[in-house]
């Protein structure tokens, strides 16, 4: 079973931008749409980011999302302290199993 | 709010089962395929098994392939996870999951196993 590379921590200051890489193959971000998920320390995980760059319903615009072919990109802008948590990726690949990525903790310093 | 709230976990020796177990609410059942997602104590998030929204179709991760057995209830709104043949790389909390096309749109609180001896 495939698993998405992710880097496994990135940090900012308050009110920077951070980006967090995804990384892939043809088997499935390469054909499948990419999602993102937040999780937030002892918590559920929640779907920051669908469809490659589409925000659910009270969502921030200061995340974002895109992909190009076997990779995809999360953007934080505006960073906030109560943005430090884990972050995956996620997809389909062709055998018709869910991939998560490695997961990236976002420190806000 | 879509509503998931998993039961059934615990601590078993290893080589034991357990059945968990998602009900879910604030939402038409049937009409969505369905996930477990599992993480281990500090790792990541690891796909366990998916089942089509008529519980026709399953799916299942290479590390659980003929140990669990993922099934649904449509009528009682309810998501199974049998697990047999358990051990100690069992050991996480597992959350249900809903899918929706292409991602998880909601998932549960989370069950904790725990396999030892």
């Amino acid at each position: 079973q495939s698993v998405l590379t992710q880097p496994p921590s990135v940090s900012a200051a308050p009110g920077q931008k951070v980006t967090i890489s995804c990384s892939g193959s043809s088997s499935d971000i390469g054909n499948n749409y990419v999602s993102w998920y937040q999780q937030l320390p002892g918590t559920a995980p929640r779907l920051l980011i669908y469809d490659n760059n589409k925000r659910p319903s009270g969502i921030p615009d200061r995340f974002s999302g895109s992909k190009s072919g076997t990779s995809a990109t999360l953007g934080i802008t505006g960073l906030q302290t109560g943005d430090e948590a884990d972050y995956y990726c996620g997809t389909w690949d062709t055998s018709l199993r869910r991939v998560f990525g490695t997961g990236t903790k976002v420190t806000v310093v | 709010e879509v509503q998931l709230l998993e039961s059934g976990g615990g601590l078993v020796q290893p080589g034991g089962s357990l059945r968990l177990s998602c009900v879910a609410s604030k939402f038409t059942f049937s009409y969505y395929a369905m996930s477990w997602v599992r993480q281990a104590p500090g790792k990541g998030l690891e796909w366990v098994s998916a089942i089509s929204a008529s519980g026709g179709n399953t799916h299942y991760a290479g590390s659980v392939m003929g140990r669990f057995t993922i099934s649904r209830d449509n009528p009682q709104n309810t998501l199974y996870l049998q697990m047999d043949s358990l051990s100690a790389e069992d050991t996480a909390v597992y959350y249900c999951a809903r899918e929706n096309w292409n991602q998880v749109d909601y998932w549960g609180q989370g069950t904790l196993v725990s396999v030892s001896s």
